[in-house]
């Protein structure tokens, strides 16, 4: 079947680094999106793999081992605007993206 | 447009009406998305369309929704005879076209209460 983990909810504090892990099993891979979704807000976009290795942009970086079925995103320098909901998605053929439950977190000063 | 829409942005409604959510995508996006997302869960695929047409309803939850769309432009999602069950945010999302790398941009989300 189609299987996206995800923590359920992490705490870290402003200023400090949190890394957000995902595992993925699914029938097809084309590709993993790291989306940002604030409470009651629509998910944004933040960063796109499709090859192995780590994609660095700004505060954020995102690393995929497709061998492993695993994904991180990276946030440095934690600032109180980060806390929100951060969602792992896998398009698992040409399109259709299998979505994680989503990661909660929470920053603390 | 400057981003997705989607309207209302709340509706409330009792049990076994029916309701009409309206997604207006990004001008020039091809492919349109329709998600569902309950309280504290991920998003649920619901449909798919490519231009006009929908090659993947496979994510419908029964024959009581139906999704349709016009012109390449504006979609609505139909859910008739409305249940409890139903309750949750209706996310639309649109891409420039499916697949690849494209992202797809999501619209502020539809909030459904049915009482």
């Amino acid at each position: 079947g189609q299987n996206i983990d995800q923590p359920t909810e992490m705490t870290a504090t402003e200023g400090a680094i949190v890394q957000i892990n995902c595992t993925y099993q699914t029938s097809g891979f084309n590709g993993l999106f790291w989306y940002q979704q604030h409470a009651g807000e629509a998910p944004t976009f933040l960063s796109y793999n499709v090859l192995d290795g780590l994609e660095e942009k700004g505060r954020f970086s995102s690393f995929l081992s497709r061998s492993k079925g695993y994904s991180y995103l990276l946030l440095k320098e934690l600032q109180m605007k980060d806390s929100a909901s951060y969602l792992c998605a896998v398009r698992d053929g040409d399109y259709q993206l299998i979505w994680g439950a989503g990661t909660k977190l929470i920053i603390k000063p | 447009g400057a981003g997705v829409s989607q309207s209302p942005s709340n509706k409330v409604t009792e049990k076994g009406k029916d309701v009409e959510l309206r997604c207006d995508p990004i001008s020039g996006h091809t492919a349109l998305y329709w998600y569902r997302q309950r309280l504290g869960q991920g998003l649920e695929f619901l449909i798919y369309f490519q231009g006009n047409s929908a090659p993947d309803k496979s994510g419908l939850p029964s024959d009581r929704f139906s999704a349709e769309r016009t012109g390449e432009s504006v979609s609505t999602l139909t859910i008739q005879r409305t249940q409890q069950e139903d309750s949750a945010v209706y996310l639309c999302a649109s891409s420039l076209r499916a697949g690849d790398t494209d992202t797809q941009y999501f619209g502020p989300g539809t909030r459904l209460t049915v009482l």
